[in-house]
Parts: C-alpha cells; sequence; structure tokens
C-alpha cells in the first residue's frame, strides 16, 4: 500500500535553512512526489513536483528559496534564508499508476 | 479569474445528500485529470475522488466508495460531486483540484473550496 510518512512538526529559525522530510513506503521508491504549502485559514498551494532522481519542476511563482532533492525513498523539501511568511503546514502528495492519490500527513513548520 | 471554482457546499443533515460543482476556467479542461480533497475542521488533507481526462478512470477512497459519484463534462468545463448518504464525519473543506496530467500527476492547481457541514 502506498504512503507517505512525514514528521508532524518542524523548526528552523528566521534566516536559517530546513529540510522537510517525506517517505515513501518500500517498494514505491521510485515514485514522484509534489510538496504543497498551506498557510492557516488558506488553500493550499502547489509547490514543486519532485522526482527520484532530484530533479524538480517549481510552480508558477515559486520563489527560489524552494528546492527538492530526492535520496532512497526519501524525499526532501529545503527551504533557504527562512522568512516569517514560510511559517505554514507542508504536505507531500504522490499517485500510483491509476488515479489514486495520496497525502502525507503534513509538517507543521515554525520559524523562530 | 480563479482557475477553479467550488460551489454546492452547505449545512445537510445525517443521510442526505449534496452535489458539488467546479467550474474551471484558464486552461485546457479536457487535458488533465481532476480530484476531490478534502480537510476537516483542523486536520490534514484527504484524498477523496478523482477522475482521468476522459473519465475513462475514476476511483475513491475507502471511506467514500459506494457513497460518492465524480463526474466531469469537457464541454462545460465542470467537474461535480455527487454526495449520497452523508455522515457527520464528511464535514470538511472540499477542494477541487487539476492535476499536471490526463493520468494521475502533480496536483498544481487548486480551488478555495466550499465547506460541507453534515448535522443533524
Amino acid at each position: 500500500q502506498l504512503v507517505l510518512t512525514q514528521s508532524p512538526s518542524a523548526s528552523a529559525s528566521l534566516g536559517a535553512s530546513v529540510k522537510l522530510t517525506c517517505t515513501l513506503t518500500s517498494g514505491h521508491s521510485s515514485y514522484a512526489i509534489a510538496w504543497h504549502q498551506q498557510h492557516p485559514e488558506k488553500g493550499p498551494r502547489y509547490l514543486l513536483k519532485l522526482n527520484n532522481d532530484g530533479s524538480h519542476t517549481k510552480g508558477d511563482g515559486i520563489p527560489d528559496r524552494f528546492s527538492g532533492s530526492s535520496s532512497g525513498a526519501e524525499r526532501y523539501l529545503t527551504i533557504s534564508s527562512l522568512q516569517s511568511e514560510d511559517e505554514a503546514d507542508y504536505y507531500c502528495q504522490t499517485w500510483g499508476t491509476g488515479i489514486q492519490a495520496v497525502f502525507g500527513g503534513g509538517t507543521k513548520l515554525t520559524v523562530l | 479569474e480563479l482557475p477553479l471554482v467550488e460551489s454546492g457546499g452547505g449545512l445537510v443533515q445525517p443521510g442526505r445528500s449534496l452535489r458539488l460543482s467546479c467550474a474551471a476556467s484558464g486552461f485546457t479542461f479536457d487535458d488533465y485529470a481532476l480530484h476531490w480533497v478534502r480537510q476537516a475542521p483542523g486536520k490534514g488533507l484527504d484524498w477523496v475522488s478523482g477522475i482521468t481526462w476522459n473519465s475513462g478512470d475514476i476511483a475513491y477512497a475507502d471511506s467514500v466508495k459506494g457513497r460518492f459519484t465524480i463526474s466531469r463534462d469537457n464541454a462545460k468545463n465542470s467537474l461535480y460531486l455527487q454526495m449520497d448518504s452523508l455522515r457527520i464525519d464528511d464535514t470538511a473543506l472540499y477542494y477541487c483540484v487539476k492535476a499536471n496530467a490526463h493520468y494521475g500527476g502533480a496536483f498544481d492547481v487548486w480551488g478555495q473550496g466550499t465547506m460541507v457541514t453534515v448535522s443533524s
């Protein structure tokens, strides 16, 4: 069964970098994922699509501070030069060979 | 103009039905798969249902299978979700979402959502 696992919370200081992790279940380590950002009381926003080789395609208007990388079954979202507006929930999402989709449980990022 | 605009949410009693609609604009509607995603108050994102560009493949989360029906009308650039036998735990903000491929794909455009509240 295709499952995405995320840590519930993360924190980092203003101006620093943070790396969020999304882990695919065993047997699905070749799957691409997408990262989404959601501010409180707002709808989600697509950030980028991340392939298993680490290549990624960002959504329109997404700052260069956001980047993706991969290692085995792990998919990462790195945010550099953290700003206060980066404080949000971050979700990873993937899809199978059919039309089904899956979300991770989300990571709440706090900017200190 | 927003690319995806949901409507049809509201307050409904358990066991009743509701039909959500999503009007799309600004992209070639029949090139892409579409999905419904929901978010219960204070909870994470929960995939509900998806439909391929030509309605050839449809899938549902186990929690809604047999009760919800997704459909699309490519001539009207519209996506629908018929929700029957609604339960209290269906209460959520329902988002219409575009994928970036005919099948599956990253969710690259989100609507603003429409709230569904199931309560007696």
